[in-house]
């Protein structure tokens, strides 16, 4: 049973555009969130996280949004560019309990130039 | 500079071979964690440790040994029980502190069954 859900296994955007990547989850005990980007080949680096006290954190050209009551969480990276081309993953854990990360399965952007 | 040290990049195994796979961090984290990624898949968790000697089961954690005697070691090992070693593994690293902290990646090593 997935308890984080990324949707859209891929998603492709023109260079300066809005890219916007999705992520459900069910579990209600979660209270951070994290994105992480993934290259081919190379482990994941950490982007942006957000705490389940706020609904909105930003960092430069990205920012993430979190929706409590609809259990959604979406990234807005703007304007997106070419080196954004890779694997976005959606994380979430229980801080109050193990604090392991549960990962969606991902979504691969592409930004065309 | 600072960071998670995963290898050997790529790995091979024959049937009924036991294999260890190396990380090392040098970022003074507390915790330490062995995940796997299949094609298509998210990051699945084998075993986690939050302090030295000491360490938990994760989702997956048949098939799999880990130890962690030094802070900065934490060392996996894929049994012969394990009956699909195939994958890409990623070990992670995180610092305790009063405020939430990220995990962050080594670069992960492919083992491959011959």
């Amino acid at each position: 049973d997935q308890q984080v859900k990324q949707n859209s296994p891929s998603l492709s955007v023109q260079e300066g555009r809005i890219s916007i990547l999705n992520c459900d989850y069910t579990n209600s005990m979660f209270d951070y969130f994290l994105w992480y980007k993934k290259y081919p080949a190379e482990g994941p680096t950490f982007l942006i996280s957000i705490s389940s006290i706020k609904d909105k954190n930003e960092d430069g050209r990205f920012t993430v949004f979190l929706n409590k009551s609809a259990k959604h969480l979406s990234l807005h990276i703007v304007p997106s560019q070419p080196g954004d081309s890779a694997v976005y993953f959606c994380a979430a854990s229980d801080q109050g309990g193990s604090e392991k990360l549960v990962f969606g399965k991902g979504t691969k952007l592409t930004v065309n130039p | 500079d600072g960071g998670i040290t995963q290898s050997p990049k790529y790995l091979f195994r024959k049937e009924g071979q036991n294999v260890t796979l190396s990380c090392e961090q040098n970022l003074n984290h507390d915790a330490m964690y062995w995940y796997r990624q299949d094609p298509g898949q998210g990051l699945r968790l084998i075993y986690y440790s939050q302090i030295v000697n000491d360490f938990q089961k994760g989702d997956i954690a048949e098939g799999y040994s880990v130890s962690r005697e030094k802070k900065e070691s934490f060392p996996l090992t894929v049994t012969s029980a394990q009956k699909n070693p195939t994958a890409f593994y990623l070990c992670a690293s995180r610092r305790h502190s009063q405020g939430i902290q990220p995990q962050h990646f080594g670069d992960g090593t492919r083992l491959s069954i011959l």
